[in-house]
C-alpha cells in the first residue's frame, strides 16, 4: 500500500504569492491533518479534517486554509506568503491512533 | 494554550550507552505519542500510551506515561548508530490535534 503522498516535494515562492500543497492519505484513512515544521522545532498543528469536515484548527492566521475532498485527499492553501512561512509542511493521516506522516513539502519563501 | 516541554534538547552518546528523553505537558493528556524523525526525514510513529502509569517496551525502547498523565519518558538501552535522529513526544488532549515537544536530537558515536 502507498503511504501518505504529498506534492510537490519542494517549492520556492516569492513573498505575497499564493501556494497550494496537496496530500493523499493512506487508502481507507478518513482523517487528514496538516502540520508546519520550522527547522529545528517540532511540528505545529495547522488543521485536521475528518470526512470533509474541519475538526480542528491551530493557531495560524486566516491566510491558511484547507479542505478535504470526497476521496479524502486534501489541499492546504496559504495566501500572501511571508518569509516566515518557509518551513516543511507535513500531512498526516490516521485510521484509529497514531499518525502516518508524508515526506512533506519543503516551502521556501524568498 | 497547551505546552509540551521536552528535555534535553540534544544528547550525544557513545554507542552502547543508554539514552533517556523526558516530556512534560502543561495539561493532562488523553494520550501521548512518540515519534522519531531521521535527519532530512519525516516523523515516524513509534507508540501511543493511554493509561496512567503505562509502560510499554519495543525491543531496546521503553516508554512510560506518568501517573498524572502529564509526563512521559523514552529510554533506549544500549544505543546503536541506527538510533540516530530526533525523538518527539506529542500530547493529545482533544483527539483532533497533537502538540509536539521541541524534540531531543540524539547522536551516537560509533
Amino acid at each position: 500500500d502507498a503511504g501518505v503522498t504529498q506534492s510537490p516535494t519542494h517549492l520556492i515562492k516569492t513573498r505575497g504569492q499564493h501556494v497550494t500543497l496537496r496530500c493523499s492519505p493512506i487508502s481507507g484513512h478518513k482523517s487528514v491533518s496538516w502540520y508546519q515544521q520550522v527547522l529545528g522545532q517540532g511540528p505545529q498543528f495547522i488543521f485536521q479534517y475528518y470526512e470533509k469536515e474541519e475538526r480542528g484548527r491551530g493557531n495560524f492566521p486566516d491566510r491558511f486554509s484547507a479542505r478535504q475532498f470526497p476521496n479524502y485527499s486534501s489541499e492546504l492553501n496559504v495566501n500572501a506568503l511571508l518569509l516566515g512561512d518557509s518551513a516543511l509542511y507535513l500531512c498526516a493521516s490516521s485510521l484509529v491512533y497514531g499518525y502516518t506522516f508524508g515526506s512533506g513539502t519543503r516551502l521556501t519563501v524568498v | 494554550g497547551q505546552q509540551v516541554m521536552q528535555i534535553p534538547q540534544y544528547q550525544h552518546v557513545q554507542e552502547g550507552e543508554d539514552f533517556t528523553t523526558y516530556c512534560n505537558s502543561s495539561t493532562t493528556l488523553s494520550n501521548i505519542q512518540w515519534y522519531k524523525q531521521r535527519p532530512g526525514g519525516h516523523p515516524v510513529f513509534l507508540i501511543q500510551l493511554v493509561k496512567s502509569g503505562e509502560v510499554k517496551k519495543q525491543k531496546r525502547l521503553t516508554f512510560q506515561f506518568g501517573e498524572a498523565k502529564k509526563n512521559s519518558s523514552l529510554h533506549i538501552t544500549a544505543t546503536q548508530t541506527t538510533d540516530v535522529g530526533t525523538y518527539f513526544c506529542a500530547g493529545d488532549t482533544s483527539g483532533s490535534r497533537l502538540t509536539f515537544g521541541e524534540g531531543t536530537q540524539l547522536t551516537v558515536n560509533p
